[in-house]
């Protein structure tokens, strides 16, 4: 059974570029969740979808979006990236809308120069 | 919202020794507590969870236990392995709720 699977793994972008990362969950779950981890901040929630629907989403500035397509895949996009933006970007798939059972993929790590 | 405290940040065990990771959190509504490893390179990987209506759960050398009362939980690992090596993190969810609060993780090394 495929897990998790983010694309692409790494990611170098300058400042001011914007940037799409993509997450293919496993097969059947229909829940998709976007978490952003620093050394500093930590696993910090991005957002949630559920049936290509936005249930939820966490405190960050309206350059970061997302959304999710009929067969579950989700992308999320980030615009005018800042030097903050480096991190690992998380995405993590359940067959529940509340996120029961939590499968993380390995991450894009996105680097802002 | 919900605020999860997470400690010690770094923690060093001799091989064969027990690990205790300590967590608390701030909302009372929480009610499911999941522990993650997360190696290096890789994305955090499910361990244990525990819902708020059991008090310890246990599968092989690791266990959870948690305290409603007091609002916190812990990780024990025993007879560490070097392979244990890795960075744990807590985390909390409200049953209405659809996102994780993760603590700062542990940093733990098994020294063979």
């Amino acid at each position: 059974k495929a897990g998790v699977t983010q694309t692409p793994r790494y990611l170098i972008k300058t400042r001011g570029q914007q940037v799409t990362l993509s997450c293919s969950p496993i097969s059947g779950h229909r829940s998709v969740s976007w978490y952003q981890q620093t050394p500093g901040q930590g696993l910090q929630f991005l957002f949630e979808y559920f049936s290509e629907t936005q249930r939820n989403k966490g405190n960050f500035p309206g350059r970061f979006s997302g959304r999710q397509f009929s067969n579950s895949r989700s992308e999320m996009n980030v615009s005018t990236l800042e030097l903050g933006d480096s991190a690992l970007y998380l995405c993590a798939s359940s067959l529940a809308w509340q996120g029961r059972g939590y499968t993380f993929g390995s991450g894009t790590r996105l680097t802002v120069v | 919202g919900e605020n999860v405290e997470q400690h010690p940040s770094t923690l060093s065990v001799q091989e064969g020794d027990s690990a205790v990771i300590k967590c608390t959190y701030s909302d009372s509504a929480s009610n499911y507590f999941p522990w993650y490893k997360q190696e290096l390179g890789k994305g955090p990987q499910l361990i244990i969870d525990i819902r708020s209506n059991v008090g310890e759960k246990k599968d092989q050398r690791i266990a959870v236990t948690l305290n409603k009362t007091a609002k916190h939980f812990s990780l024990h690992i025993t007879e560490t392995q070097p392979e244990d090596s890795a960075v744990y993190f807590c985390a909390a969810m409200k049953d209405t709720g659809n996102q994780f609060y993760f603590g700062t993780g542990t940093s733990l090394t098994v020294i063979p």
